[in-house]
């Protein structure tokens, strides 16, 4: 089966625009978790969805929204970015969402 | 509340030597228990995992970890370590009770030559 696979790989942005991040999780999985990862900040959870439904929130403003579609592709949007908003996000897929989690490589951010 | 830690944010050891990380859990259910690694500017990729059984559990890239309910904690073992295991690693506990994993903060090994 094909990886976890996110698109873009690199992103360059310049404060107050917007970015849509997209993730195609593995064949057969339903569940589709992002992550923001910073140095200082470590690894935190930004939301969960599961058959097109939100499941899991983190505590991440609302500038951070996304969605899944019925393929279980899933995106997220960032709107009005910020400098802080620099980061690697990876997106995880799962069979049913509490178990074994694989990983995409990530799409790294740079917010100018 | 949910927790896992990590209390070492970064170890040092020397290539060839033997590697123990430590992961400590607060969980109230009987959890699924996770060690992934991550090398610079990639994903995560899963070394290994404890779902029940045999507390002992064998992963890749020669790499086990020890359940120990009593004491709350997963460590990660390696008996002889190579500079390519240079990485950050991180421990996480979930369940299927629950929709989410919970994250240690991760450890960073540095293998000294």
């Amino acid at each position: 089966k094909a990886g976890v696979t996110q698109t873009p790989r690199y992103l360059i942005k310049t404060r107050g625009q917007q970015v849509t991040l997209s993730c195609s999780p593995i064949s057969g999985h339903r569940s589709v978790s992002w992550y923001q990862q910073t140095p200082g900040q470590g690894l935190q959870f930004l939301f969960e969805y599961f058959s097109e439904t939100q499941r899991n929130k983190g505590n991440f403003p609302g500038r951070f929204s996304g969605r899944q579609f019925s393929n279980s592709r899933s995106e997220m949007n960032v709107s009005t970015l910020e400098l802080g908003d620099s980061a690697l996000y990876l997106c995880a897929s799962s069979e049913q969402g509490g178990e074994t989690q694989y990983f995409g490589p990530g799409t790294r951010l740079l917010v100018l | 509340a949910q927790s896992v830690t990590q209390p070492d944010i970064h170890i040092t050891v020397s290539e060839g030597a033997s590697l123990e990380l430590r992961c400590n859990y607060s969980y109230g259910a009987t959890p699924y228990l996770f060690w992934y690694v991550q090398s610079p500017g990639q994903g995560l990729q899963l070394l290994l995992k404890y779902f029940s059984g045999d507390t002992l559990v064998q992963g890749i890239k020669g790499f086990e970890a020890e359940f120990k309910r009593s004491q709350s904690s997963f460590n990660l073992r390696k008996p002889s370590v190579h500079w390519s295991d240079a990485a950050e690693y991180f421990c996480a506990v979930g369940a299927n009770s629950n929709y989410q994993l919970i994250w240690g903060a991760g450890t960073k090994l540095i293998i000294k030559p």
